[in-house]
């Protein structure tokens, strides 16, 4: 099972570049890697997903290496609006048993 | 936009009693899943339902079960609840084969004393 190691917190400021990386050194072919956002009392937020090199969309993106044993999300000028827990996913949807969340990233963004 | 739906944001039940947490979503998603949170441990995931009637255990199913007996309606059932049960439980679908695109509800935060 790929599982999923990232940092515990991070800490950075307003206007800054972010970035979080996650490991996974046991990742399958077929897995994919998602990306999610949480608030305090709501659900997870799908941030972002990718198989391999580069993803970008609105609100970030996504860099993944060749071996694809780890990744990167990297969130442009961060607002304090971004001050979240971070959760890399590695898997795929067909086998429930391959659905593991990593035990998040707490970023917490300063003025 | 997509909507998960919870039956209750919070809940606090006796030890012993059955629990019934309903969660339902609008967009017709073959998929949907229940998790548990908890801090330091993150989400994992309890039960998962492909389609109507079809279930498959996630990592930690001890003490639950779960009902899909319509495509938009799945239910965790705690059927005698202990004091460790207490936990957020966040219930999410997608209708994606291959994605992880998963829209999760605001979740019921469950105290069982």
């Amino acid at each position: 099972l790929a599982k999923t190691t990232q940092p515990i917190s991070m800490d950075s400021y307003e206007g800054q570049e972010v970035n979080i990386t996650c490991s996974h050194n046991n990742i399958a072919t077929n897995d994919y890697i998602t990306w999610y956002q949480q608030f305090p009392s709501q659900g997870p937020r799908f941030i972002i997903q990718g198989y391999k090199t580069k993803v970008t969309n609105e609100v970030a993106s996504l860099f993944i290496p060749a071996d694809r044993k780890s990744s990167t999300l990297s969130l442009p000028r961060v607002s304090l609006s971004d001050t979240a827990v971070y959760y890399c996913l590695v898997g795929m949807y067909s086998s429930a048993s391959k659905i593991i969340f990593g035990s998040g990233t707490r970023l917490s963004i300063r003025p | 936009d997509v909507k998960v739906t919870q039956s209750s944001r919070y809940l606090v039940k006796r030890t012993g009693e059955k629990v019934f947490l309903e969660c339902v979503q609008d967009m017709d998603h073959e998929n949907m899943f229940w998790y548990r949170q908890d801090p330091g441990l993150g989400l994992r995931l309890i039960y998962f339902s492909y389609d109507v009637k079809m279930k498959e255990k996630g990592d930690i199913p001890e003490g639950y079960s779960v009902s899909r007996e319509k495509k938009e309606r799945f239910s965790l059932i705690l059927e005698s609840a202990s004091t460790n049960q207490t936990s957020m439980y966040l219930c999410a679908s997608n209708g994606e084969k291959i994605s992880y695109e998963q829209y999760f509800g605001p979740g019921t935060r469950l105290t069982v004393t």
